[in-house]
């Protein structure tokens, strides 16, 4: 079965420190990872995609890397600020025909002051 | 703003109201989607369309029922609907469905609450 954990559930940082996200995946074939960033209130929006190849990947503060061996990905900020507090959701695409996302459940980071 | 409005952003409901949910796209998209996104629980597809035509729907009751007049808008219909029912209800677009690096642009969802 697919499935993609995310940990921690929640995590809370103080301001301009670094923080580092996790999601393990368990979904095959695997196409691309995808992370996003819900603020409360809104829809999820897209950080940064991975595929296969892909080790590492950069957007501002935000820099996600993949293990596709392990099936491991993470999200590191750097220098939190307020304005990340937010739910930051791993998806996983699958590599078939329905190229299907299977969710993880969340973290949920409040950055304070 | 994503591209993608929802309306209303909030719904309050008995469990014998009917209502719908409105969610339009202006990124000149082909597919569509709903999503539930309870507390706690990762999101859970509803349905799919690609080209006004349904092409999943994820063992959703039917007391949900989606309509799709063109790939610009997409309805959710809600008929005696349960309190386990409130969640936020999130639409999507994408250019189409079966892309690889498909990215799905959501709206800011409508909060509903069964009562």
């Amino acid at each position: 079965k697919n499935q993609v954990e995310q940990s921690p559930q929640s995590l809370i940082i103080l301001e301009g420190k670094n923080c580092t996200l996790q999601c393990n995946y368990t979904v095959s074939p695997f196409s691309n990872l995808r992370w996003y960033k819900q603020d409360t209130g809104r829809g999820p929006v897209s950080l940064t995609i991975m595929t296969f190849s892909e080790n590492t990947k950069s957007n501002g503060r935000y820099t996600a890397t993949l293990d596709a061996d392990t099936k491991q990905s993470s999200l590191h900020i750097t220098a939190s600020q307020l304005s990340d507090s937010a739910s930051y959701i791993c998806v996983v695409r699958t590599n078939n025909a329905g190229n299907m996302l299977t969710f993880g459940g969340g973290t949920r980071l409040m950055v304070k002051p | 703003e994503t591209g993608v409005t929802q309306t209303p952003r909030h719904l309050v409901m008995g469990m014998t109201n009917k209502k719908s949910l409105k969610c339009e796209q202006h990124l000149g998209h082909n597919a569509m989607y709903w999503y539930k996104q309870s507390a706690k629980k990762p999101l859970e597809l509803m349905f799919v369309y690609n080209f006004k035509e349904q092409t999943e729907n994820n063992s959703v009751p039917s007391r949900f029922s989606p309509e799709c007049p063109n790939s610009s808008h997409l309805f959710l219909h809600l008929h005696t609907l349960q309190p386990e029912d409130s969640a936020l209800y999130l639409c999507a677009s994408s250019q189409e469905i079966g892309m690889r690096n498909n990215e799905q642009f959501f709206g800011p969802g409508t909060r509903l609450t069964v009562l």
